[in-house]
């Protein structure tokens, strides 16, 4: 069972938006910084937002994220075909190994 | 241009030792933060540990007795030793590193380990 918590699958229309949540404990969200990661099928995860809400280089706006208390989310505007994926989100405290949410399927209908 | 490459056997055989390397390349030798992650099939990520160029390592609560990580920068690798293998530790094994705790910014492309007699 992971420590974060995430929807197991989510979906919306091409040019539509979708968001995911991300909740877990004080000691793993409200006190250290959330980050995000895509994993295409068959594919090793990328980084996609990290520090709560800023994006690596090459990562387009469409994609955002930001925290509050024990809960991050994770949005996507502009859905595309190629966002279909698994994304995780992810955050690690000075006392323990990172964390991770189960994982939540996006689909692109 | 960063580039991480896990290596190691395909197949383990149960009770034996999973061992595997993450060569490193390009800017990524300058990194702090190295990371092994696992993904058992059909299943989300696992964070095994990680250890810092400084040399302190931290553990998985539930790996840390049986799991080594190790950092050997002249060489450029990273390695992965974990005993007493079963079943349960089939999965995809990642490397990972970066130069900030923060995130996990740089991932090798995995490989699968199958334990199996």
């Amino acid at each position: 069972q992971s420590l974060l918590t995430q929807p197991p699958s989510v979906s919306a229309a091409p040019g539509q938006k979708v968001t995911i949540s991300c909740s877990g404990s004080s000691s793993h969200i409200a006190n250290n910084y959330v980050s995000w990661y895509q994993q295409l099928p068959g594919r090793a995860p990328k980084l996609l937002i990290y520090d709560n809400n800023k994006r690596p280089s090459g990562i387009p706006d469409r994609f955002s994220g930001s925290k509050s208390d024990t809960s991050a989310t994770l949005g996507i505007t502009g859905l595309q075909t190629g966002d279909e994926a698994e994304y995780y989100c992810g955050a690690r405290d000075s006392l323990t190994v990172w964390v991770f949410g189960g994982g939540t399927k996006l689909t692109v209908l | 241009q960063v580039q991480l490459q896990e290596s190691g056997p395909g197949l383990v055989k149960p009770s034996e030792t999973l061992s595997l390397n993450c060569s490193v390349s390009g800017d990524a030798i300058r990194h702090y933060y190295w990371t092994w992650i696992r993904q058992s099939p059909g299943r989300g990520l696992e964070c095994i540990g990680y250890t810092l160029s400084g040399g302190i390592t931290y553990y998985s609560h539930s790996l840390k007795s049986r799991a080594t990580i190790s950092v050997d920068l002249g060489k450029r690798h990273f390695s992965l030793k974990l005993t007493s293998v079963t079943a349960a530790d089939t999965a995809v094994y990642y490397c990972a590193s970066g130069a900030y705790g923060d995130r996990l910014e740089y991932w090798g492309l995995g490989t699968m380990v199958t334990v199996s007699s």
